[in-house]
């Protein structure tokens, strides 16, 4: 059963840069994860912010970036808003399936 | 603009099925497909499945694996999720999805399931 691991909360100052990783049980992250990031704040639907690594929608503010770093998928944001205050899910892709990290939550204190 | 929207609340007992729509509109249904994620009080997203609205391809997590089937009904741009042999531990909110390009875009409100005897 593939793992995918994410820290299980951090805290950030406002206006600070923090960054979010991703771990694979199977071994290093790759672009062949097809690496989306979500965003999720209490009682509302997921919403995607980054999806292949490191591309974003169009309703992805500019201070969430995506990328690969040391063998891992990570998300960093930098200028943290409060409002940036919520759970955070990487998502990758393995032959077919999709497997969820268990999710960061983002303090912003 | 893009809009998925979901059946409402389900309340069913242990061993029963559940099926869960998911009405898309404001795009062309057939070009994108579906995935079903779940999530359970206070707990992580979990993903449940995939259907290429299309053909009607389909893919399920190993978790879910005989107990989950994935539909979709073109001629109403409606997507189903059934799950069956429901336990208790089933109860979750259960969210679709639009699959474009390996991202999931636009998300249904969500559908509680509750099972409980």
């Amino acid at each position: 059963q593939t793992v995918v691991t994410q820290e299980p909360s951090l805290t950030v100052s406002p206006g600070g840069t923090v960054t979010l990783t991703c771990a694979s049980s199977t071994g290093a992250v790759t672009s062949g994860h097809y690496v989306n990031w979500f965003q999720q704040k209490p009682g509302q639907a997921p919403r995607s912010l980054i999806y292949h690594i490191t591309n974003k929608h169009s309703w992805t503010p500019a201070r969430f970036s995506g990328s690969l770093l040391g063998g891992k998928a990570a998300l960093t944001l930098s200028g943290v808003q409060p409002e940036d205050e919520a759970d955070y899910y990487c998502l990758l892709y393995f032959s077919h399936t999709w497997v969820y990290g268990g999710g960061t939550k983002l303090t912003v204190l | 603009q893009v809009q998925l929207v979901q059946s409402g609340i389900e309340v069913k007992t242990p061993g029963a099925s559940v099926k869960v729509s998911c009405k898309a509109s404001g795009y062309p249904f057939t070009n994108f497909g579906i995935s079903w994620v779940r999530q359970a009080p206070g707990q992580g997203l979990e993903w449940m499945g995939w259907i290429n609205s299309h053909s009607g391809h389909t893919n399920y997590a190993q978790n879910f694996q005989g107990r989950v089937t994935v539909t979709t009904d073109t001629s109403t741009s409606t997507a189903y999720m059934e799950l069956r042999s429901l336990r208790s531990d089933d109860t979750a909110l259960y969210y679709c999805a639009r699959d474009w390009d390996y991202s999931f875009d636009f998300w249904g409100q969500g559908t509680l399931v509750a099972v409980s005897s």
